[in-house]
């Protein structure tokens, strides 16, 4: 069965310092990945997906990923913090055939200035 | 850009009452997914919706839930006898096909007293 484990429920960086946010999967099959973004009072929002092409996934606000199947990783990073990125980063991976998404437990992500 | 999006946005209701909650997915879209998020845990999937059809359910989904596209437009969840623990934010979520991105509405916060 598919699972996703993010590790880190809350992460505080300062603003313009790198943001990583750790997101392991567990796959019986070749995964589709996703992260999704949630800002306060709104819905989740795709941030980038991964479906076994390119193993570095570039996604919106400046935000990639890198498949690593080897660790079974799915990391996400940005270069440099702003604070308008104060959200908070789910992880998921399809888990059924009828493309049902499992999500993480989610890590909230909060930009110091 | 189109969007998905739910009413109510809150939803207070007494335990034993039916509540019904509203989504509107995107129009061109074929596939509809109804998901929840205890307060402090991972978001959860409920239900898939294919050509007026449950394509796969959760355990969560028991006898209580229900959904319909009572249009060519809404896509509804009903909670027939609510309980304490069915307080949470649901989302409805559409895509074009099983394996493209899923689009999210802002969510619907149910409280059950």
């Amino acid at each position: 069965a598919q699972s996703v484990t993010q590790l880190g429920s809350h992460v505080s960086v300062s603003e313009g310092a790198l943001v990583l946010l750790r997101c392991n999967y567990s796959s019986s099959v070749p995964p589709y990945l996703f992260w999704y973004v949630q800002y306060p009072n709104q819905g989740l929002q795709l941030l980038l997906k991964y479906t076994s092409a390119a193993t570095l996934v570039k996604g919106i606000n400046g935000f990639e990923a890198e498949f690593k199947k080897s660790e079974t990783s799915f990391h996400l990073t940005k270069p440099s913090a702003h604070m308008s990125d104060a959200a908070e980063y789910f992880c998921a991976v399809y888990g059924g055939s009828q493309g049902n998404l499992i999500f993480g437990k989610g890590t909230k992500l909060s930009v110091k200035p | 850009e189109p969007e998905v999006t739910q009413t109510p946005s809150h939803q207070v209701t007494q335990m034993g009452q039916e509540v019904i909650l509203r989504c509107v997915p995107i129009s061109n879209h074929l596939y509809f997914y109804w998901y929840r998020q205890i307060l402090g845990q991972k978001v959860e999937f409920l239900v898939s919706f294919y050509n007026n059809e449950i394509s796969e359910k959760s355990e969560i989904f028991d006898d209580q839930f229900s959904v319909e596209r009572p249009d060519g437009s809404n896509f509804t969840l009903k909670i027939r006898s609510t309980k304490l623990e069915d307080s949470a934010m649901y989302f409805c979520a559409s895509d074009t096909s099983s394996t493209d991105t899923q689009y999210f509405g802002p969510g619907t916060r149910l409280t059950v007293l």
